[in-house]
């Protein structure tokens, strides 16, 4: 199955800083990659997605880089606020399914 | 359109209880899942259904079961609540393959005493 490291597990930042959140996947087959964010108390909901057949995608101040070559995606935030404090999850199915494995989650905190 | 739900938002269980915690969805979704999140360990796969009548495990399928006899709606059971089952439990749905997104539920937190 497919094996997600996600790093780091916390990060602290300035508000008005950029924040990089890594993962790495194990089977090189996966087609699909999503972010979601957990605010506390809330469910994990989709901020942004990208598909293997590209390279970069933007929404605004987040953007997601996909590196098959090396199996690993990033999820970058610029010009961060403090709403931006939450966890957020990678995740990346298995080439031939569906099923997602999860990161263990980063934790963003974003100071005034 | 409610999404996913879930009930019950609380329980409190005493060790050999049993309980079902049900997740249903109006969005007409294939997939479904329940997963357990616990401090540091992120969200892992208890079990998913494909479709109507069908269920399989996934990471950490033991002490749980469930069943899909109707496509909105994925129970959860726990036949005998340990307190290693005390957690967030999250339900969700997604889409066909081209539409991986899951839908999560608000989330189910299990106290096992």
């Amino acid at each position: 199955g497919e094996n997600v490291e996600q790093h780091p597990s916390t990060l602290s930042v300035q508000e008005g800083d950029s924040a990089v959140i890594k993962c790495t996947y194990s089977d090189s087959a996966s087609n699909y990659f999503p972010w979601y964010k957990q605010e506390l108390g809330k469910r994990p909901q989709l901020i942004i997605d990208i598909r293997s057949n590209v390279g970069e995608k933007k929404d605004q101040r987040i953007a997601v880089t996909l590196n098959k070559t090396a199996k690993h995606f990033s999820l970058h935030i610029t010009e961060t606020q403090p709403e931006d404090s939450a966890v957020y999850f990678c995740a990346a199915p298995s080439g031939g399914s569906y099923i997602p494995t999860f990161g263990r989650g980063t934790s963003l905190i974003v100071h005034p | 359109n409610a999404g996913v739900t879930q009930t019950p938002k609380f329980r409190v269980l005493k060790t050999g209880q049993s309980m079902t915690l049900l997740c249903a969805q109006d969005m007409n979704h294939e997939y479904m899942y329940w997963y357990r999140q616990d401090p540091g360990m992120g969200l892992r796969l208890i079990h998913y259904s494909v479709g109507e009548g069908t269920t399989a495990k996934g990471e950490v399928p033991d002490g749980y079961n469930v069943s899909r006899l109707k496509k909105q709606n994925f129970l959860l059971g726990l036949e005998s609540a340990a307190p290693s089952q005390t957690s967030v439990y999250f339900c969700a749905s997604s889409d066909t393959r081209g539409k991986e997104t899951q839908y999560f539920g608000p989330g189910t937190r299990l106290l096992v005493l």
